[in-house]
């Protein structure tokens, strides 16, 4: 199956700060979905880019399908980003089933 | 909100009993999943539904069984739980439609198998 993988796994930051997280994928997807896990353990949706740019306020994300791999990028860190940042595929004729990456977990300092 | 709750939210039970989590949505989407959660593995399809009593396995589908009779519900069944189904499961929902295969999250349910 599809093979999944994000970096980095762990990341700490002082609030203020920006950072890349990146999402590497093993084959042509046609689903890409950038979430939020909060310390509550809710499941956020943040993008749904399975190619281009988005923008969403402080966060934005990337897509390059033909290189398989998917950038979020977080401006002005807030300590209310922490918690952990899951990337998911899902590969074509897949019945709608998305395959996550096993995430990377964010800390922002104030 | 994409008007998904489920239920319970926690719950407690022993090896060997059976045990359903239920999932239900207010929006009408064709396509219901459950996943589980559990340190180091991530996120896991357990079972998926793409219409009423249309369901099919996903990766992680031993020792769980699924219905859906209803639109609006789609139950996962633990027949004889196991310790090792000690996990966060996740319900979600999509449109399924070609120009929109987002998929949405539950709140979880915490069970714990002792």
């Amino acid at each position: 199956g599809i093979q999944v993988e994000q970096s980095p796994p762990d990341l700490i930051l002082q609030e203020g700060a920006n950072s890349t997280l990146r999402c590497n994928f093993s084959d042509s997807v046609n689903n890409l979905q950038w979430f939020h896990q909060n310390p509550w353990g809710q499941l956020i949706n943040l993008f749904y880019i399975p190619s281009g740019t988005k923008q969403n306020g402080r966060l934005s994300a990337t897509t390059v399908a033909t290189e398989r791999y998917s950038l979020l990028y977080i401006s002005s860190s807030q300590t209310t980003d922490s918690g952990v940042y899951f990337c998911a595929v899902e590969v074509y004729n897949a019945g709608n089933m998305l395959t996550f990456g096993g995430g990377t977990r964010l800390m922002v300092k104030p | 909100d994409a008007g998904i709750t489920q239920s319970p939210r926690h719950k407690v039970t022993e090896t060997g009993t059976p045990v359903t989590l239920r999932c239900h949505q207010t929006e009408n989407h064709r396509y219901m999943y459950w996943y589980r959660q559990d340190p180091g593995h991530g996120l896991r399809l357990i079972h998926y539904s793409y219409g009423v009593k249309d369901t099919d396995k996903g990766e992680v589908s031993d020792g769980y069984s699924v219905s859906r009779s209803k639109t609006e519900d789609f139950l996962l069944t633990l027949e004889s739980a196991t310790s090792s189904q000690t996990s966060v499961y996740f319900c979600a929902i999509s449109a399924g439609r070609v120009d929109s295969y987002e998929q949405y999250f539950g709140p979880g349910t915490r069970l714990t198998v002792t």
